[in-house]
């Protein structure tokens, strides 16, 4: 099982705020910058947020992630459909050696 | 256009081996390090194993570590991973993914990924 912990799932209607909680340790999210993925249905992952806050030139600013202690936050602002995906936390583990991935939240835009 | 495609999926026997592909173009291979993501259907990602722009380290997950081996291929733009032993869990879509630093971390973010190749393991 993952090491990063997600909530299962999270929703809002169009336009709102959505917030998605990241919670790892010391080895990991601690110690070394946390990533996020988007995955939308049917297809490949696809790199949303590098380096605790980045985003790659394409990703809307309506992204935004955040880094405090072992937590991490994914931050989704004026909710659109087409966020409806999965999405996941990930950091490398200086304890396990190896990178880890969060357990998944899937966001459904009601 | 940066393109990752995997191939060699299939159907395998529990304890069989395959050996996937993944053929790169679009940008210098042999400049970036290079990971196997899989993903069990239905399930979350969960990262496979890492190997550095010259092979010089490699990691791996505890799920796979003694039965898989990732190798690279610069001069032929290709990335492998041979997974023998296969089981039951080990069924999932394989993602190959390039890895890419930011500033000064040790570790690298995943920027491109493949579109991914089944590996379904049952008798």
């Amino acid at each position: 099982q993952s090491v990063l912990t997600q909530p299962p799932s999270a929703s809002g209607t169009p336009g709102q705020r959505v917030a998605i909680s990241c919670s790892g340790s010391s080895a990991n999210i601690e110690s070394n910058a946390v990533n996020w993925y988007q995955q939308l249905p049917g297809t490949a992952p696809k790199l949303l947020i590098y380096s605790n806050n980045q985003r790659p030139s394409g990703v809307p600013d309506r992204f935004s992630g955040s880094k405090s202690g072992t937590s991490a936050s994914l931050a989704i602002s004026g909710l659109q459909s087409e966020d409806e995906a999965d999405y996941y936390c990930a950091a490398w583990d200086d304890s396990l050696n190896g990178y880890v991935f969060g357990t998944g939240t899937k966001v459904t835009v009601l | 256009e940066v393109q990752l495609v995997e191939s060699g999926g299939g159907l395998v026997q529990p304890g069989g081996s395959l050996r996937l592909s993944c053929a790169i173009s679009g940008f210098t291979f042999s400049s970036y390090s290079m990971n196997w993501v899989r993903q069990a259907p239905g399930k979350g990602l969960e990262w496979v194993s890492y190997i550095s722009t010259s092979s010089g380290s490699i990691y791996y997950a505890d799920s796979v570590k003694g039965r898989f081996a990732i190798s690279r291929d610069n001069a032929k733009k290709s990335l492998y991973l041979q997974m023998s032993t296969l089981r039951a869990e080990d069924t999932a879509v394989y993602y190959c993914a390039r890895g890419t630093y930011y500033d000064s971390s040790a570790y690298p973010y995943f920027d491109s990924w493949g579109q991914g190749t089944l590996v379904t393991v049952s008798s």
